[in-house]
């Protein structure tokens, strides 16, 4: 099975920076997915990692370190838009196929 | 890119009543489809995934059901709603990137 382990809320400043982390077990890892979800709507992709490292986009990245079954989303330049629900989500092998878990998500809040 | 459609955005239900939600995907071909449902508070919790016509494989037993008639069609059924169905019902398709894209989803409330 897969276990996926994120904080459930974290608060920040406007224009500040905030690192969500997430730690996983999983069995035939395949990938390591970042997703914004604000009330009442579906998830958005933010980022993909598969290869431990860095990967930028705009003002977030994402990193992954597979050895230590850690990832992190840095969000930098907070704004009030960025208040919302950050799921982390591992592909990991189910029988003969490779699923998607999600973890509970983190509410991040940002306040002026 | 590809397009999910679900409906209804919102569907309100008597406890013991069937259910049919329709999912439609455009912009891709024989993708990988997904149910998902997701109750107040809690993470998505995967319910059936589909890798072509027709295979289905559950992932948690319950009163639910889903079948794919068509490439691009994935329906979630159930002959009588219980309480504990009510949440919100996501549809995911993987995409050509590695990663997943969601339909608009439907809140379900059992009442």
């Amino acid at each position: 099975g897969q276990n996926i382990d994120q904080p459930t809320e974290m608060t920040a400043t406007e224009g500040a920076i905030v690192q969500i982390n997430c730690t996983y077990q999983t069995s035939g890892f395949n990938g390591l997915f970042w997703y914004q979800q604000h009330a009442g709507e579906a998830p958005t992709f933010l980022s993909y990692n598969v290869l431990d490292g860095l990967e930028e986009k705009g003002r977030f990245s994402s990193f992954l370190s597979r050895s230590k079954g850690y990832s992190y989303l840095l969000l930098k330049e907070l704004q009030m838009k960025d208040s919302a629900s950050y799921l982390c989500a591992v592909r990991g092998r189910s029988g003969g196929s490779y699923i998607p878990t999600f973890g509970r998500g983190t509410s991040l809040i940002v306040h002026p | 890119s590809q397009t999910i459609h679900q409906w209804p955005a919102t569907l309100v239900q008597p406890v013991g009543s069937p259910l049919s939600l329709e999912c439609t995907v455009e912009g891709t071909s024989n993708p990988n489809l997904y149910w998902y449902r997701q109750a107040a508070g809690r993470g998505l919790q995967l319910l059936f995934y589909s890798v072509g016509i027709g295979q289905i494989s559950s992932e948690v037993p319950q009163n639910l059901s889903a079948s794919r008639p068509q490439d691009r069609q994935f329906i979630l059924s159930s002959k009588k709603l219980l309480l504990s169905d009510s949440g919100f019902y996501l549809c995911a398709s993987l995409t050509d990137y590695g990663g997943y894209t969601f339909g608009s989803g439907t809140r379900l409330t059992v009442v």
